[in-house]
């Protein structure tokens, strides 16, 4: 069964510092996508970034990077010069396809603060 | 282009009461999704739709939970009767899924807040 797991309920940085959450899954999928989603406090789940696992090469999206190691199963999110505005829940999501629907799990999330 | 609308964006009923809220897709967006997500916890997958079949609800308290896509664009669920352990926010997302382009964004609503007392 696939599974995603965020092991760090809650995490601190300081405002401009870089921060690093974790994600790990579980699949025996060959083809499938993470993502990583930001939920502030309005509660609307916005992508922050995604990645293709058959793409080798590390997504990044301005501050924020991914490491992907698909061996190890590991999807983590760097967020670099952090920003207050950062603050929020960050949830993981794995997504495959089965019979040409999508599916989707998240992770329990991790909340991040942002210390000025 | 408009979001995934969602209402209402809060919620307070007595147990064994009934609700029902109301999703309205992105344009165009085969597949609609409903989640629960309970304080603490990431969001939980209650029903799948493709167009207005429904593809999962393998985790939809089928007792009292119920929901519909009717024409293949809005959908409502409907809790009857709810529980105090139903207090959670309900996500609406939608998904551009066809044939040739899989695994795509899902975008998200607001969610619907819903306190059972």
């Amino acid at each position: 069964a696939q599974t995603v797991t965020q092991s760090q309920p809650e995490m601190s940085v300081q405002e401009a510092e870089t921060v690093t959450l974790s994600c790990t899954y579980d699949t025996s999928e060959s083809d499938y996508y993470l993502f990583w989603y930001k939920q502030p406090p309005s509660r609307q789940m916005i992508l922050v970034i995604r990645q293709e696992a058959y793409k080798q090469q590390n997504a990044t999206e301005n501050r924020f990077s991914v490491n992907f190691q698909k061996a190890a199963k590991s999807f983590s999110l760097k967020i670099s010069d952090s920003q207050l505005g950062d603050a929020a829940m960050y949830f993981c999501a794995y997504s495959w396809s089965m019979n040409r629907d999508d599916k989707i799990i998240f992770g329990k999330g991790t909340r991040l603060h942002i210390l000025p | 282009e408009a979001g995934v609308a969602q209402s209402p964006r809060y919620k307070i009923i007595e147990k064994r009461q009934s609700v029902a809220f109301w999703c309205n897709p992105i344009s165009g967006h085969a597949t609609l999704y409903w989640y629960q997500q309970i304080l603490g916890q990431g969001p939980k997958l209650l029903i799948q739709f493709q167009n207005n079949g429904v593809v999962d609800d393998s985790q939809l308290p089928k007792d009292r939970f119920s929901a519909e896509r009717l024409k293949g664009v809005d959908s409502t669920l409907k809790i009857q009767p709810a529980k105090l352990e139903d207090s959670a926010v309900y996500l609406c997302a939608s998904s551009l899924v066809a044939p040739t382009v899989q695994n795509t964004e899902a975008f998200f609503g607001q969610g619907t807040r819903l306190t059972v007392v």
